[in-house]
């Protein structure tokens, strides 16, 4: 079975561009969440969707926002980058939208010139 | 103080030795304890999970969870080369995935 697949797997943009990440969630899986991992850190909570329903956001401003479509899939929208951006993006999928584990993607490699 | 501390390392061990990963947290609502396995340019893997203090064994693999002292740990018997990466734990409250809490990652290097 296929696992978390996003793309596209590497991305160069510019301040104040616009970007959109995408993410599949592993087959019967509901809930995705998305996380930013900045060089030598964990992971860090920025959205989850179960059921095409925002579940959680965390401490990330208003240029960050996302969406979760009928199949599950989901998409990252970050506007007017920063080079603060920079980081590895990553999508994660678990059956429900509590108390199991989540799987992770590969990621998405954003880089802001 | 972060919720979540994990000592970076890089920790070196040669091959066939335990290895010990560790994370301390201040936050006791967290029930859910997992462990992460990420090597360079790939996402996390999961390992283990657990809701409960005491032990979990996966092959290799044994987690332990001391709720009363705060503090999680991942062992690896018989550590091999291909177990070199970045180790991150991750801590959740029972009731919602939204408010997970990873560490920093321990590098770990395992040596032939």
């Amino acid at each position: 079975d296929a696992g978390v697949t996003q793309s596209p797997t590497h991305l160069i943009k510019t301040r104040g561009q616009q970007v959109t990440l995408r993410c599949s969630p592993i087959s019967g899986h509901k809930s995705v969440s998305w996380y930013q991992q900045v060089l030598g850190q964990g992971p860090q909570f920025i959205f989850q969707y179960y059921e095409k329903e925002e579940r959680g956001r965390g401490n990330f401003p208003d240029r960050f926002s996302a969406r979760q479509f009928p199949n599950y899939s989901s998409e990252l929208n970050v506007n007017a980058l920063l080079l603060g951006d920079s980081a590895l993006y990553l999508c994660a999928s678990s059956l429900v939208q509590e108390n199991q584990p989540q799987h992770f993607g590969d990621g998405t490699r954003l880089s802001i010139l | 103080q972060k919720e979540v501390e994990q000592d970076p390392g890089p920790l070196s061990v040669p091959e066939g030795a335990i290895v010990s990963l560790n994370c301390t947290y201040s936050n006791s609502a967290f029930q859910y304890f997992m462990w992460y396995r990420q090597y360079s340019r790939k996402g996390p893997e999961l390992l283990m999970y657990t809701y409960s203090s005491g032990n979990k064994e996966d092959g290799r693999f044994t987690a332990q969870v001391d709720k009363s002292s705060k503090y999680i740990s991942l062992f690896i018997r018989d550590s091999q080369p291909s177990d070199s990466a970045t180790y991150l734990c991750a801590l959740g409250p029972y009731s919602s995935a939204s408010k997970i809490i990873f560490g920093s990652g321990t590098r770990l290097s395992i040596r032939p």
